[in-house]
């Protein structure tokens, strides 16, 4: 019954190696997004994606490259990582990619780089 | 640039008060405003949303207000519960080939029994 759901829900690794962060909705929305929450709170938007298109691409590093490999599922892969990537990553969706779409938001996944 | 600036960081009222958290907008562009509570180890959650046509909106114990001159929107929680206490975030969206969202950097609400 989850509606948008992520794994792993926690993820601790060591600088420098590589990562994946796995999404998946069943809500048959077309538009997904990652977020990332800091130790403050503050959440900002990274990646948005509409049917495996990516539509928005924030000012985040190239190490962070998102997939879609259908429009159900926005995953996550984070090269070389480093300690301030550690954050809690949320994916959401939405149901098209106008203004008045609720977005609904998996648990989270804290990651934790050492 | 694009901007959300939300008030009070952290607010603690007692049981049965009254909530308000007031945020403002830096681009005139934007025409949908929801609303979203975070409470521990969950993700956000839609609680309320307001669209630039309307001026209030209430659902229950929560409204929300939107002045569009002065770009201000404000959540008022009224008879407060201690499963309101959350962090509430406002945010703010804009047509922008896909829809972008600001979020406001959240507000902490303690409701002590």
């Amino acid at each position: 019954d989850t509606a948008v759901s992520q794994t792993p829900k926690y993820l601790v690794t060591q600088m420098g190696n590589d990562k994946s962060i796995k999404c998946e909705q069943n809500l048959g929305h077309d538009t997904m997004y990652w977020y990332k929450q800091d130790s403050k709170k503050f959440l900002k938007i990274m990646f948005s994606y509409n049917n495996k298109e990516l539509i928005i691409n924030e000012t985040v590093p190239n190490r962070f490259s998102p997939k879609s490999p259908d429009k159900a599922h926005l995953n996550l892969h984070i090269n070389s990582l480093e300690l301030g990537d550690s954050a809690v990553y949320f994916c959401a969706s939405s149901r098209e990619t106008l203004p008045g779409n609720e977005q609904f938001f998996g648990p989270g996944t804290r990651l934790t780089v050492l | 640039g694009e901007n959300v600036e939300q008030h009070p960081s952290t607010l603690s009222v007692q049981e049965g008060d009254s909530a308000v958290i007031k945020c403002t907008y830096s681009d005139s562009a934007s025409n949908y405003f929801p609303w979203y509570k975070q409470e521990l180890g969950k993700g956000p959650q839609l609680i309320i949303d307001i669209r630039s046509n309307v001026g209030e909106k209430k659902d229950q114990r929560i409204a929300v207000t939107l002045n569009k001159t002065a770009k201000h929107f404000s959540l008022h929680i009224t008879e407060t519960q201690p499963e309101d206490s959350a962090v509430y975030f406002c945010a703010a969206s804009k047509r922008t080939g896909g829809f972008k969202t600001i979020f406001g950097a959240g507000t902490r609400l303690f409701v002590k029994a």
